[in-house]
């Protein structure tokens, strides 16, 4: 199974700064990797798909990058409502595999 | 524009068995991939299987192979999982998510319905 590490597991950080997280696949996946932001009591939404393809609709303040093993998350500028849990996911594999989150809040 | 409500969800004693349901509308269900993730209380987002279009692809997380069944009724527009031998840790809420495209399985998941929960317990 490719295993998905994800960090930091908690990030607190101030409305407009720029924020990053990181996901590691345990083997090289291409560019089959996924953002998913899930906030209290909802159902995950697709943010960005294929390491670095916004979603239509997702603001242009979320960004990611990366490919084989290593991939970035970026917010470039936080905003109140980006408070949420942020997982990664792996299609390159079965089973899909997701990261086990980054809890973002607000300073 | 594009519905996912999952259903069936309830308490089940420990080795009983619960069906969840997923309608589907707004969108051209046959053609679609459909899948199912679960999440623990205050625990990550865990794959449990995943279904292609026609059935044709059926995949399942080690942790409920032979024990789930996952279905799809494309007249009805309908995803099922037959969830057997129920245990403690397969308390969760579970979502339908759909492929956001054609020809892939368990790929994006695009779009997720609101979550049914089940509890498994004595």
């Amino acid at each position: 199974d490719i295993q998905m590490t994800q960090s930091p597991s908690s990030l607190s950080a101030s409305v407009g700064d720029r924020i990053t997280i990181t996901c590691q696949a345990s083997q090289d996946i291409s560019n089959y990797l996924n953002w998913y932001q899930q906030k209290p009591g909802k159902a995950p939404k697709l943010l960005i798909y294929d390491a670095s393809n916004l979603e239509t609709g997702v603001p242009s303040r979320f960004s990611g990058s990366g490919s084989g093993t290593d991939f970035t998350f970026t917010i470039s500028s936080l905003q109140p409502e980006d408070i949420a849990t942020y997982y990664c996911q792996q299609y390159d594999g079965v089973p899909r595999t997701f990261g086990q989150g980054t809890k973002l809040g607000i300073k | 524009e594009v519905q996912l409500v999952e259903s069936g969800g309830g308490l089940v004693k420990p080795g009983g068995s619960l069906r969840l349901s997923c309608a589907a509308s707004g969108f051209t269900f046959s053609s679609y991939s459909m899948n199912w993730v679960r999440q623990a209380p205050g625990k990550g987002l865990e794959w449990v299987s995943s279904i292609s279009s026609s059935s044709s692809y059926i995949y399942f997380a080690d942790s409920v192979k032979g024990r789930f069944t996952i279905s799809r009724d494309n007249a009805e527009n309908s995803l099922y999982l037959q969830m057997n031998s129920l245990r403690a840790e397969d308390t969760a809420v579970y979502y339908c998510a759909r492929d956001q495209i054609v020809g892939t399985t368990g790929a994006i998941l695009a779009n997720w319905g609101q979550g049914t929960l089940v509890t498994v317990s004595s």
